[in-house]
């Protein structure tokens, strides 16, 4: 069974920083792309980053380019979301999810809710 | 970008309904739907345009034609009242639709 666990999520002021963490579980991590997905309270979904199975291939959303990074490590079967200079609009809940074939995301974790406020 | 409509729908158990999704360039049919209800994750329902997911039941379709995509309901039960999404991963960045509130009339 694939299982994805988001974890790192708290109250942060603006301009701090937080590192979020993803470990997942069922599936051959490092076959697969991986993907944050963030949603602010009430609103719709925003594709934040992507990592390639090897990690060298990454791609960022305009809005956070320059302020997050995307990684994993494959032998702990966990990727990793750094985030810094946060804005109060980074508050969403971010989920981390699996990508397949072409780039669906089959499975979703649960999601941590990041809030940026002072 | 994608644009998704109607953003809201209202409907009654056992209608047929229609979500569009309208790309402003050609996806090569690389989109997805995804239903997500209050309070949880996304679920995939459909990739590549039409084809289902395992596990999710066969009222639910996708089409495309150009780079129009619909996602159809057919025969809507209770549990479908939630959320959907598109979501076209053709090319970087990943972009998702709206998203359309399916809600009980």
């Amino acid at each position: 069974e694939v299982k994805l666990l988001e974890s790192g999520g708290a109250l942060v002021q603006p301009g701090g920083s937080l590192r979020l963490s993803c470990e997942a579980s069922g599936f051959t991590f490092g076959g697969d792309v991986m993907t944050w997905v963030r949603q602010a309270p009430g609103k719709g979904l925003q594709w934040v980053s992507s990592i390639s199975g090897s990690g060298a291939t990454i791609y960022y959303a305009d809005s956070v380019k320059g302020r997050f990074t995307i990684s994993r490590d494959n032998s702990l079967n966990t990727q990793y979301l750094q985030m810094n200079s946060l804005r109060v609009d980074d508050t969403a809940i971010y989920y981390c999810a699996k990508g397949a074939g072409r780039g669906q995301l089959d499975y979703w974790g649960q999601g941590t809710l990041v809030t940026v406020s002072s | 970008q994608l644009t998704q409509s109607p953003s809201t729908l209202s409907a009654s158990v056992g209608d047929r309904v229609t979500i569009s999704c309208r790309a402003t360039q050609g996806l090569s049919g690389w989109l997805a739907w995804y239903q997500q209800k209050p309070g949880q994750a996304p679920k995939l329902l459909i990739y590549a345009a039409s084809t289902l997911e395992r596990g999710v039941p066969s009222r639910f379709s996708g089409s495309r034609s150009g780079t129009e995509y619909t996602l159809t309901i057919n025969g809507l039960q209770p549990e479908d009242f939630a959320t959907y999404y598109c979501h076209q991963y053709s090319t970087y960045p990943y972009t998702f639709g709206q998203g359309t509130v399916l809600e009980i009339k």
